[in-house]
């Protein structure tokens, strides 16, 4: 079975710091992977997903995405933080025939940023 | 254009009853899921719909829950004899199809507290 492993429940950084969310996760074959984010009141916005190809993908918003097969992670990363970033961040890996039936989510990284 | 919508956005019900709980995919969406997000969980898979058929419903918790997508486009919750466990935000979503390359999109969710 597909899982995800978010490792860090809560990350503060300071407004205009670098940052990287760690994922990890467990798929049997070639995984489809996501990360979304999910403000307070809003809905889960897709950031960026990797499918095939490059292993270096880019986001909206200026995020970035590794994908390390050795690892088995999916890390994500930013430059550069702005206070609006301040969300719940939620790595995903993708299953079954098609890769996207279904989502399979890690339990989240609440990210604050101090100014 | 419009997004997922979903209704009612917020439901207090007691335990034991009937609720109905209501998604609107984006126009010409053929495929929809609905997950469920416990309090500082990530989203959990409930059942996807291709069409107007259930694809996958391996993701519902008993038989309680049961999802109907009639006409392929609007989708219905339906939850019997509620228990206070059932208390979560309840998240649908959609996408054009279910190749691994479409994104799929969130709506704001209904939140369901259980008395």
């Amino acid at each position: 079975a597909q899982s995800v492993t978010q490792p860090d429940i809560h990350i503060t950084v300071s407004e205009g710091a670098s940052l990287e969310l760690r994922c990890n996760y467990s798929y049997g074959a070639t995984p489809y992977l996501f990360w979304y984010v999910q403000s307070p009141g809003q809905g889960l916005q897709l950031l960026l997903k990797y499918f095939s190809g490059d292993t270096l993908v880019q986001g909206i918003k200026g995020f970035e995405a590794e994908f390390k097969r050795s690892q088995s992670s999916f890390n994500l990363r930013k430059p550069s933080v702005h206070w609006s970033d301040a969300a719940e961040y939620f790595c995903a890996v993708g299953g079954s025939n098609f890769g996207n039936e279904k989502l399979t989510f890690g339990t989240g990284t609440r990210l604050t940023i101090i100014p | 254009g419009a997004g997922v919508s979903q209704t009612p956005s917020n439901k207090v019900t007691e335990k034991g009853k009937y609720v109905e709980l209501r998604c609107d995919p984006i126009s010409g969406h053929t495929a929809l899921y609905w997950y469920r997000q416990s309090l500082g969980q990530g989203p959990e898979f409930l059942i996807y719909f291709q069409g107007t058929g259930a694809a996958d419903d391996s993701g519902l918790p008993n038989d309680r829950f049961f999802a109907v997508r009639p006409e392929g486009s609007v989708s219905t919750l339906k939850i019997q004899r509620t228990e206070r466990g059932d208390s979560a935000v309840y998240l649908c979503a959609s996408s054009k199809g279910l190749a691994g390359g479409e994104t799929q999109y969130f709506g704001p969710g209904t939140r369901l507290l259980v008395l």
